[in-house]
């Protein structure tokens, strides 16, 4: 089976610039769900989508945004760039949202904001 | 607001050392449990999960967790610890009445010398 893909795998962007990740969820898989992770630090929530629409938000701005398409897959949009943007992007895909089903994770996209 | 805390960040291990991390939780109600592992060069995966029933629940490996509900905690262990091992583990909380959001902790570096 294909596993969660992402890409680009990095990414570098000027402050107050857009970005657009993308993530191929795990064949089978209905739930994507995107998370942060700061040098040293455990990933942290963004959002989940499932079917096309968002299903649950962590403590982001609303300059974080997302996608959902019908085969599943997923982009993740952050605007106005700010220097603390700079992270791994995770994406995660599952067979359900309503978290019983582990999570199946990408490499990541390392965004690097200067 | 509901947090998951890691307090070794750094562990240093020879092989056959016996293992423990710990991993404690802030929310008082009802909680899933879950370890992540991410080797070298890959991708995070699941390690174990607590839902329900028996607290003390076995992952791949030979690594185990036990839930101490009073206490809110979640320590992974391992009797005898291998050079591959080697990783980072992360431990994570979702409420189960929370369908997406997964809160992490910031990790532990496990680092065996063969």
């Amino acid at each position: 089976e294909t596993g969660v893909t992402q890409s680009p795998t990095h990414l570098i962007k000027t402050r107050g610039q857009q970005v657009t990740l993308r993530c191929s969820s795990q064949s089978g898989h209905n739930t994507v769900s995107w998370y942060q992770q700061a040098l040293g630090q455990g990933p942290q929530f963004i959002f989940q989508y499932y079917r096309e629409e968002e299903n649950g938000r962590g403590n982001f701005p609303p300059r974080f945004s997302g996608l959902q398409f019908p085969n599943y897959s997923s982009e993740l949009n952050v605007n106005a760039l700010e220097l603390d943007d700079s992270a791994l992007y995770l994406c995660a895909s599952s067979l359900d949202n309503q978290g019983n089903s582990p999570l199946h994770f990408g490499n990541g996209t390392r965004l690097t904001v200067t | 607001a509901q947090s998951v805390s890691q307090h070794n960040h750094h562990v240093i291990l020879s092989e056959a050392a016996s293992l423990e991390l710990g991993c404690n939780y802030s929310y008082g109600g009802t909680v899933n449990l879950f370890w992540y592992v991410q080797y070298p060069g890959q991708h995070l995966q699941l390690l174990l999960k607590y839902f329900s029933g028996d607290p003390l629940v076995k992952g791949i490996k030979g690594f185990e967790a036990e839930f101490i509900k009073s206490k809110f905690s979640f320590n992974l262990r391992k009797p005898s610890v291998q050079w591959s091992d080697t990783a980072e583990y992360f431990c994570a909380v979702k409420r189960s009445s929370s369908a997406s959001k997964i809160i992490f902790g910031s990790g532990t570096r496990l680092s065996i010398r063969p």
